[in-house]
Parts: C-alpha cells; structure tokens; sequence
C-alpha cells in the first residue's frame, strides 16, 4: 500500500519560500497524479495543484503565481514550492495522490503544519 | 470554480442514527464527486467516488448518492468511530474543490 510522507521546515518567514517535499514509498510515482493540498487551522481544504507523472502540472488559479510543483521518479518525490508567503498561507499542507481513472483522492500523508511568522 | 455547499455545517447525533449530509454543486458534476472523513489531526479518508461507489475496506454502513447539482452522503448506524469531519469534493473541473466540511458531533 502507497505511504506518503512530507518532510520541510515548519517556520517560514513572510515574503520567503514555503519548499515541501513529499516521499512516495510502497508504490511507484509513475502513473497517477501527485498532488498538495492544503487546510488553514481550523478550516476547509484547498486543493493547490498537482503534477502528473508525465511531468505536466495543473495549479489553483487561487495561488498559480505562486506556485511550483516538481517531481522527482528516481526518488519518488514530488515537491511543492509556494512563493512571498504571508500568515494567510499558514496551514497543514499534505501531499496526496489523485486516482488516474477520476480525480478523487485515495491516499494522503499524515499533513505538515506550516506556520509563517516572523 | 466550482462552489459545493454542505448542509449542515454541524449535525449532533447518536450512537445507532441514520444520518444524511448534503452537498450541492453551484454546476452541474454529473457524478464526479467524492466524500472524505476527516478525523481531529488526521488527514482525510476517502469513503465514496463517483458519488456512490464505495472505497475498499470503508463499512457498508457508508452509502452515497445523486448526480448533477446534488448528493447525499448516508450513515446508515452511526458507529462511534464515526464522529468526525465530512467533505464533499467535485472533480470534474479545475480547480477541484472541496465542501466546507459538516461536523457530526455526539449529541
């Protein structure tokens, strides 16, 4: 069965780069879509992209400026960088994998708490 | 984008309810729509894709159903186990979006 785990600082100042980086294990990242989804404390989730594994990448409009997902096959790793933060991006960020065959979400990670503070 | 709106927001039950959540899309989704649990510091589970088809090893007592602009999720015997967060999500265009969540709390 698939694990993802994410992995990245948990303080990141405003106006830097939130970086994530999510390791796939138990399964292979080809096929399937690599996604970060995100859930400010206390609120609903936000679905802030992904990246399939041909390479091609689909983000929020919401955040598209910001934002920049990579992946890495010969680590299994996908990345997420998220640019000129603010307390508004303050929130669980969790990497998930999104079906091939629908784009409902079967696996999560377990979520990391990103504050953004000075 | 997409708006889903969930009703409730709370429900308050008991052990051996029969329990329904709804979820509207702002748009037609045909029956691209999926619901997820979310327990307090967990991330989501999925329960239901394509509206009412099940995910491996999530209880029978789960049910879901519509198409186009409405959906409901159904617990048949509310379980303890199942006080949590409930999600609906619309995968049918970008960018995929989420319910705002209906907490099923101990009543």
């Amino acid at each position: 069965q698939v694990q993802l785990q994410e992995s990245g600082p948990g303080l990141v100042k405003p106006s830097e780069t939130l970086s994530l980086t999510c390791t796939v294990s138990g399964g292979s990242t080809n096929s399937y879509y690599w996604s970060w989804i995100r859930q400010p404390p206390g609120k609903g989730l936000e679905w802030i992209g992904y990246i399939y594994y041909s390479g091609s990448t689909n983000y929020n409009p919401s955040l598209k400026s910001r934002v920049t997902i990579s992946l890495d096959t010969s680590k299994s790793q996908f990345s997420l960088k998220l640019t000129s933060v603010t307390a508004a991006d303050t929130a669980v960020y969790y990497c998930a994998r999104a079906h091939n065959t629908g784009w409902f979400v079967d696996s999560w990670g377990q979520g990391t708490l990103v504050t953004v503070s000075s | 984008d997409i708006q889903m709106t969930q009703s409730p927001s709370t429900l308050s039950a008991s052990v051996g309810d029969r329990v329904t959540i709804t979820c509207r899309a702002s748009q037609t989704i045909s029956a691209w729509l999926a619901w997820y649990q979310q327990k307090a510091g967990k991330a989501p589970k999925l329960l239901i894709y394509e509206a009412s088809t099940l995910e491996s090893a999530v209880p029978t007592r789960f049910s879901g159903s519509g198409s186009g602009t409405e959906f409901t999720l159904t617990i048949s015997s509310l379980q303890p186990d199942d006080f949590a967060t409930y999600y609906c999500q619309q995968y049918v265009n970008y960018p995929w979006t989420f319910g705002h969540g209906t907490k099923v709390e101990i009543k």
